[in-house]
């Protein structure tokens, strides 16, 4: 069965950290991008970040840009998003989400895990 | 950043019509338009990627067609399954924005 599976999401205080993982199974991981996107009530869904397949290329929105640190293990079949100096508003369901494509520069996200909560809160 | 605005925001329809759902952009995307299907408790599913190419597995009721600014999805007779909240998104240029959604019901 073709699935990602994201973990470590949490509360955390403003100003922390927090590390995301995404564990592939099934399909073939190292041949494809693969992105976080998040979702809340309020704002819908925002894309956050993605990584090429080999990592030769990242990409982020400015909203996490210096913030967030998206990586891979090709070896793992593993996904990471260090998210640091946390915000309320960072609060928000986060998916990994794999592209149809090497390449992370036109997302189209074809595989979705079920998410992990994120709360950002003191 | 290109906003993505879904109209209608809602949509009351009954099984077996027809529906359509636009999406327009704040600038042009060329073709660089996904629609997705999200139902409650479950993550996104891509149903149509550029514009107009289904998935494998998405029935064939469902189709994508425009091109630069407007874009449309139509469900060309609506099945229970159906009854879901609908998103367009740009691939077209960072940050990768998705539309508000349609809530179909």
């Amino acid at each position: 069965e073709v699935q990602l599976v994201e973990s470590g999401g949490g509360l955390v205080q403003p100003g922390k950290s927090l590390r995301l993982s995404c564990a592939a199974s099934g399909l073939n991981f190292e041949d494809y991008a693969i992105h976080w996107v998040r979702q809340t009530p309020g704002k819908g869904l925002e894309w956050v970040s993605g990584i090429s397949w080999n990592s030769d290329k990242i990409i982020y929105a400015d909203s996490v840009k210096g913030r967030f640190t998206i990586s891979r293990d090709n070896a793992k079949n593993s996904l990471y998003l260090e998210m640091n100096s946390l915000k309320t508003e960072d609060t928000a369901l986060y998916y990994c989400a794999q592209d149809i494509a090497e390449m992370c520069t036109t997302p189209t996200l074809h595989i979705w895990g079920q998410g992990t909560m994120v709360t950002v809160s003191s | 950043d290109i906003q993505m605005t879904q109209s209608p925001s809602s949509l009351s329809a009954s099984v077996g019509d027809r529906v359509t759902i636009t999406c327009r952009a704040t600038q042009t995307i060329s073709s660089f338009l996904n629609w997705y299907q999200q139902k409650p408790g479950q993550a996104p599913k891509l149903l149509i990627s550029f514009v107009s190419t289904l998935q494998s597995g998405v029935p064939s009721r469902f189709s994508g067609s425009g091109f630069g600014r407007d874009f449309t999805l139509t469900i060309s007779s609506l099945e229970v399954e159906d009854f879901a909240t609908y998103y367009c998104q740009q691939s077209y240029t960072n940050p990768y924005t998705f539309g508000q959604g349609t809530k179909l019901e």
